[in-house]
């Protein structure tokens, strides 16, 4: 069983539509909980982390966890063109393990 | 003033030979670390330094070595590289290690191996 784990996708969506990305987590120890951004050749940047359960609103995202289900999600509103990209669900306990990314497509 | 800085950015070399990618942070940062994504663009981390001490040794092949000569630099020597080895290898820090950490990424060095 995979550490972290992702829909690879690709997820299309309208915009303005909700963008949904799931992930899931194997460590029940873990502690802190990410979603990075990456775009075609480039470095991975922070959106989000959440700690807590329940949900986390900044902008036009919402992170959400259960650690009972080991499952954070992300969400996107009012999705535009300029989010496509891979997100990336990170996990850390001990050190910030990574899922493959879901790649996320906006069309206009 | 970029925050995670990493050289070179690209990297095409002959399979046998050796190379370093160098790392620098200046965001005062206490832990350093090495990620390689491969093709999949699956985000693998390798190693892990606090305070030029290393924490994380990730099953990676000995051909591998990282040097901390201070906080704020982390360097990775690849010895004998392999075609396997073709990657980007992103530098990153984060305050410290513990879990509540972000981790932020240098812009990458894509190496690959002919």
């Amino acid at each position: 069983q995979k550490e972290v784990e992702q829909n690879s996708g690709p997820l299309s969506v309208p915009e303005g539509a909700i963008a949904s990305l799931n992930c899931t987590y194997s460590d029940r120890g873990s502690q802190s909980f990410f979603w990075y951004r990456q775009y075609s050749g480039k470095s991975p940047e922070l959106i989000m982390f959440i700690y807590s359960n329940g949900d986390k609103e900044d902008g036009r995202f919402t992170a959400q966890l259960n650690k009972a289900s080991q499952y954070v999600s992300l969400l996107i509103r009012d999705s535009q063109p300029s989010d496509s990209a891979t997100y990336l669900c990170a996990v850390n306990r001990y050190d910030m393990r990574f899922g493959a990314g879901t790649r996320l497509t906006v069309k206009p | 003033d970029t925050a995670v800085s990493q050289t070179p950015k690209y990297l095409v070399t002959q399979m046998g030979n050796d190379k370093s990618i160098k790392c620098e942070q200046n965001l005062g940062h206490d832990t350093m670390y090495w990620y390689k994504q491969d093709s999949k663009k699956f985000l693998k981390i390798m190693f892990s330094y606090n305070n030029k001490e290393l924490i994380i040794n990730e099953t990676v092949p000995n051909r591998f070595s990282p040097k901390s000569p201070d906080k704020a630099h982390l360097n990775l020597h690849i010895n004998s590289l392999e075609l396997g080895d073709s990657a980007v290898y992103f530098c990153a820090s984060s305050q410290d290690q513990g879990s509540g950490n972000t981790i932020y990424f240098g812009e990458g060095s894509w190496l690959t191996v002919v």
